[in-house]
């Protein structure tokens, strides 16, 4: 069935670094990939999401880039802040069951100031 | 808007028995769905739906039962506890527009545990 890894587990960077988060997967038809943020003791906060239609996806100090044929997409933080500090889980979509995701296992980044 | 909701927040069960999961969503999403995330871990699909009437498994089914008779609500039955059931469970919802996989808004989860 369809997987997702995701790496590295931890990450810990200063405060103003970036950061770097990435996920393979395993179906060539997925065609949807979201990022999401949680907090401790949170719900799953989407803060990017990139189609298959395109390459790279930008929203301030966020990005995503996707490389179909490798099957990877990444996660990029710039500009670091402590609130950045939170479980980072990349998905894609499971095309066999329409518009269902599935997750990675997350990624718990620090920031440090 | 009040989003996805879900009932209760917290839970204990004992071993064997059984409840009831409430999910209910004001967005008039056609998709909705059920996940279950373990301690560290990432989420996992338990069941799905498309529309009223009609739902899917997902990758842990197993101990599970849902049903979808409105687009608002998708309860999550649990039959007969056990302890690996203990977890936290998030429902969602994303609409179906455009032919493209639309973001899925989820509730704030109820956190149950089985001893």
């Amino acid at each position: 069935g369809e997987n997702v890894e995701q790496h590295p587990s931890t990450l810990s960077v200063q405060e103003g670094d970036s950061a770097v988060i990435k996920c393979t997967y395993s179906d060539s038809a997925s065609n949807y990939f979201p990022w999401y943020k949680q907090e401790l003791g949170k719900r799953p906060q989407l803060i990017i999401d990139i189609r298959s239609n395109v390459g790279e996806k930008k929203d301030q100090r966020i990005a995503v880039t996707l490389n179909k044929t490798a099957k990877h997409f990444s996660l990029h933080i710039t500009e670091t802040q402590p609130e950045d500090s939170a479980v980072y889980f990349c998905a894609a979509s499971l095309t066999q069951a329409g518009t269902a995701l599935i997750f990675g296992k997350g990624t718990t980044l620090s920031v440090s100031s | 808007n009040a989003g996805v909701t879900q009932t209760p927040k917290f839970r204990i069960l004992k071993i064997g028995q059984s409840m009831t999961l409430q999910c209910t969503q004001d967005m008039n999403h056609n998709y909705m769905y059920w996940y279950r995330q373990d301690p560290g871990m990432g989420l996992k699909l338990i069941y799905y739906s498309v529309g009223a009437g009609i739902t899917d498994k997902g990758e842990v089914p197993n101990g599970y039962n849902v049903s979808r008779s409105t687009t608002e609500d998708f309860p999550l039955r649990l039959e007969l506890a056990a302890p690996s059931q203990t977890s936290v469970y998030f429902c969602a919802s994303s609409s179906g527009q455009g032919g493209w996989n639309q973001p899925q808004h989820f509730g704030d989860g109820t956190r149950l545990s089985i001893l």
